[in-house]
């Protein structure tokens, strides 16, 4: 039973290119959350999604990010023209249920923007 | 929002010793995990524990929740016990929000 699975492990993206993250949830799992981790700080909540639909997006910047995740495929993390200081890692979670569950998180995205 | 505090901050142990480290937090909470999140930047479930003591091998893990706090003991320790140990929460909502971590170094 795979665990989450997320690529690419490691993204090099240049100033004003976009990053595009991807996340397959445990199988059984119908609940996707992206958390962010900046060095020297801890994880960060980003956004929470069921399938095909957004239930909370108060932890994402307004502008330049959004996420996704369709009926089929995996949850999209998608950050527009990216800045120095979107480098960070960022992870994505999944769970059975919304609340009261363990959720188990991926390896990881290391984004560097240069 | 919730508050979430570990200490100790750092931590540094020579092969084969016992530590403790705490997650205090600011409200009643639903949902517990201790993470371990190793050297290659992987974040690793240690437990689910909202309440009560759960233990696997080496480490074993306490929440007294009417207290607000849990305990995350690891024994004998060693050197792939190195990293960072995170403490999350999850109160009214489905959010974990994350503690600072303790950075655990074992020496050989």
């Amino acid at each position: 039973n795979a665990g989450v699975m997320q690529n690419p492990r490691h993204l090099v993206r240049r100033r004003g290119q976009e990053a595009r993250l991807r996340c397959s949830p445990m199988k059984g799992h119908s609940h996707v959350y992206w958390y962010r981790q900046l060095p020297e700080e801890g994880l960060k909540f980003m956004v929470y999604l069921q399938k095909e639909n957004i239930i909370d997006e108060s932890g994402m910047p307004k502008e330049r990010f959004s996420a996704e995740f369709p009926k089929e495929g995996p949850s999209i993390l998608r950050i527009q023209q990216v800045v120095r200081g979107d480098s960070a890692a960022y992870f994505c979670a999944s769970s059975k249920q919304g609340k009261n569950t363990e959720a188990f998180f991926g390896q990881g995205t290391r984004l560097t923007v240069v | 929002g919730i508050q979430v505090e570990q200490s100790p901050p750092d931590l540094i142990l020579q092969e084969g010793a016992n530590s403790t480290l705490r997650c205090n937090f600011s409200d009643s909470v639903n949902n517990l995990q201790w993470f371990h999140q190793n050297p290659w930047g992987q974040l690793i479930n240690l437990f689910y524990i909202p309440s009560g003591t759960k233990q696997n091998g080496r480490l074993s893990a306490t929440t007294v929740a009417t207290e607000r706090y849990s305990l995350l003991y690891i024994s004998s320790s060693q050197t792939t016990d190195s990293g960072v140990y995170f403490c999350a929460v999850e109160s009214s909502n489905y959010k974990l929000t994350f503690g600072k971590g303790t950075l655990l170094t074992v020496n050989p």
